[in-house]
């Protein structure tokens, strides 16, 4: 198996630029996901394939990959955007793993 | 627009098997290409990926897990299910069941884009 690896926490203040990254030998040549989770809901996917992103997530919301390292970038952080920020990647053969996780706390 | 509701007890004794079963509404479990994915967290923590399932019956299971895991399909239900054997503390978590897209690009790729909003499981006598 293999591991990703976030920052525990990410502080921003609000309408300046959040960014989480996610670290992991296989990103080269694996895709990374983000999702968003708020206390007692469930993840919110609004990154995929590195890059995309999904109907219904604002546009601050990009993600961008390097390397070893996947980044989510949130720019003009919001209020709403304080969360728990989840790294996700999958081998071809089916495997997947979570990163364990960025609390992002607005300022 | 898919919905996924997670069902089953929420406690379990200690060495005893866990089941879950996650219903899926609004949609044909059978229709598309989808995985049909378990997810679980304990409290303040991470989330741990348990394992996934096609329609055609093949599985993927977290290799910490698949000694325990067994995950099932009933397209008649339009249900999918979850079985953790000999349990203990460590089990006790919020169980979320997920539709996960996959296939190739550049790389292959597999996410979970529908979650059901989970269901809390304890593990304790």
């Amino acid at each position: 198996s293999y591991e990703l690896t976030q920052p525990p926490s990410v502080s921003v203040s609000p309408g300046q630029t959040a960014r989480i990254t996610c670290s992991g030998d296989a990103l080269p040549k694996q895709y990374a996901y983000w999702y968003q989770q708020k206390p007692g809901q469930a993840p919110v996917l609004v990154i995929y394939k590195d890059s995309e992103r999904p109907s219904g997530i604002p546009e601050r919301f990009s993600g961008s990959s390097s390397g070893t390292t996947v980044t989510l970038t949130i720019s003009g952080v919001q209020a709403e955007d304080e969360a728990d920020y989840y790294c996700q990647s999958a081998d071809s053969s089916g495997t997947g793993v979570f990163g364990g996780g960025t609390k992002l706390t607005v300022l | 627009q898919v919905q996924l509701q997670e069902s089953g007890p929420g406690l379990v004794k200690p060495s005893q098997t866990l089941s879950l079963t996650c219903t899926v509404s609004g949609g044909s479990i059978s229709s598309g290409s989808y995985y049909w994915s378990w997810i679980r967290q304990p409290a303040g923590k991470g989330l741990e990926w348990i394992g996934r399932i096609y329609t055609s019956g093949s599985t993927n299971y977290n290799p910490s897990l698949k000694s325990r895991v067994t995950i099932s399909v009933d397209t008649s239900k339009n249900q999918f299910s979850l079985k953790l054997s000999s349990v203990t503390a460590a089990d006790t978590a919020v169980y979320y069941c997920a539709r996960a897209n996959w296939g190739w690009r550049a790389y292959y790729y597999y996410y979970m884009d529908v979650w059901g909003k989970g269901t809390t499981v304890t593990v304790s006598s």
